[in-house]
């Protein structure tokens, strides 16, 4: 149980186009999604935390307007890098907790890997 | 925000011996606490979660908590070379987020 995907695993994108990125909740409905982005050797910065059905919350620092998130479904949110710079390289990871849950643990999709050239 | 802190290694450890990993954190009213296994170039797999003081093993691995302390810990026993991984070390913040150490990695050596 408590599996979560992620697509694409990986993205090449050109400097200045935009880039979607899928996670999905696979046997259980997230009422919270969450997305990290963690660059080489270095730990989690949580991006920002998304609810089913409304605006997600971004962590400071971290632009909304550049980062779009979407969370349309209890099984679905999305994150949309628009206007992609080399810097925006990074490793994205979305997670996800179980609704249904009394504990607040987070299950991780396998992460998306992306390279602005 | 409050702070999550771990020894960011390299741990080495012989194969067979008992990996401990250890963790300190700010927030005296947090709750629930987890580790977290990841691999290189992978994302972080849930190992462990404990919610009260004391020890819960789960197999190879066992947690350990002290609030009043504001400790953590992980043992792993019977080290095996899939172990080596970086450990990271998960605190509870406010209603949902959790708050992640920089990670301890760990060697296992053959």
């Amino acid at each position: 149980g408590a599996v979560v995907s992620q697509h694409p695993s990986w993205v090449i994108c050109k400097s200045g186009t935009s880039v979607k990125i899928e996670c999905r909740s696979l046997d259980f409905q997230a009422t919270t999604m969450f997305w990290y982005r963690q660059f080489p050797k270095q730990s989690l910065m949580l991006m920002a935390t998304s609810n089913e059905g409304s605006k997600a919350t971004y962590e400071q620092g971290v632009e909304k307007d550049k980062f779009l998130i979407n969370h349309a479904s209890l099984t679905l949110s999305t994150l949309t890098v628009t206007s992609a710079h080399p810097e925006d390289s990074s490793f994205y990871i979305c997670s996800a907790r179980d609704g249904g849950s009394p504990y607040v643990e987070q299950y991780f999709g396998p992460g998306t890997r992306l390279t602005v050239t | 925000q409050k702070e999550v802190e771990q020894n960011s290694g390299p741990l080495s450890v012989p194969e067979g011996a008992i990996a401990s990993l250890n963790c300190t954190y700010s927030d005296r009213v947090s709750q629930s606490f987890f580790w977290y296994r990841q691999y290189s170039g992978k994302s972080p797999e849930l190992i462990m979660s404990i919610y009260s003081n004391g020890d819960k093993e789960d197999g190879r691995f066992t947690a350990q908590l002290n609030k009043a302390s504001q400790y953590v810990s992980l043992l792993i026993r019977d080290s095996q070379p899939s172990d080596s991984a970086t450990y990271l070390c998960a605190v509870q913040e406010g209603a949902q987020k959790l708050v992640f150490g920089q990670g301890t990695r760990l060697t296992i050596n053959p």
